[in-house]
């Protein structure tokens, strides 16, 4: 059974940092593209950001683009997202999620994790 | 960037209804690459549909997919009293892009 556990979320400071976690179990992880998805208070879904298998190749929406950065530990099955310069625009609940791929395409989200919620607020 | 446009914003259902919910995109998709989620409050979405009318595993049948190009269609034939939830579209064609959701409500 695929699980996704995140953890990590909190209050933090505009301006502040955070990192969140993401335990993968169930499936083989080191060689699965991950992502992080996230959703506002009341708001629909935004993708954030994604990280090839190897931990090499990495995306980002250009809305975090400079202040986040995803990585993995292959060793550990968790993905990782470091969230710098927070702004209150950022608050919301990360999902982790891991999508449905196939060589180098991925389609849809097929497993997703409980979420964890950060709180940009001073 | 692809906009994926919802419409309604919201519908107001009884049990048993049909309901018909749409997803326009900005510019075309592929089929392969469009899916569907429900989200209840509190918890993570749930993939329903993936390559624009395939059913994922455990969906019952009285949700359907349907559409290509630029606009794309889920229907839910009779409405369940566990179908209340909000609905989104998503498309992985060009960068990954999520609708604004269609909230269904009872009514």
């Amino acid at each position: 059974e695929v699980q996704l556990l995140e953890s990590g979320g909190g209050l933090v400071q505009p301006g502040g940092s955070l990192r969140l976690s993401c335990v993968a179990s169930g499936f083989t992880f080191s060689n699965s593209v991950m992502r992080w998805v996230r959703q506002a208070p009341g708001k629909g879904l935004e993708w954030v950001s994604s990280i090839r298998g190897s931990g090499v190749d990495t995306y980002y929406a250009d809305s975090v683009k400079g202040r986040f950065t995803i990585s993995r530990d292959n060793s550990k099955n968790t993905l990782y997202l470091q969230l710098n310069s927070l702004r209150a625009e950022d608050t919301a609940v990360y999902y982790c999620a891991k999508p449905h791929c196939s060589g180098d395409t991925c389609w849809y989200f097929d497993y997703w994790g409980q979420g964890t919620l950060v709180t940009v607020s001073s | 960037e692809i906009v994926l446009t919802q419409s309604p914003g919201a519908l107001s259902l009884s049990p048993g209804d049909g309901a018909t919910l749409s997803c326009r995109a900005s510019q075309s998709v592929s089929s392969s690459h469009l899916a569907w989620y429900q989200q209840k409050p509190g918890q993570a979405p749930r993939l329903l549909i993936y390559g624009a009318s395939s059913r994922a595993t455990g969906i019952p049948d009285r949700f359907s997919g349907s559409g290509s190009g630029t606009d794309f269609t889920l229907t839910i034939s009779r409405l369940e009293p566990e179908d209340f939830a909000v609905y989104y579209c998503q498309q992985s064609g060009s960068s990954i892009t999520f609708g604004g959701g269609t909230k269904v409500e009872i009514k």
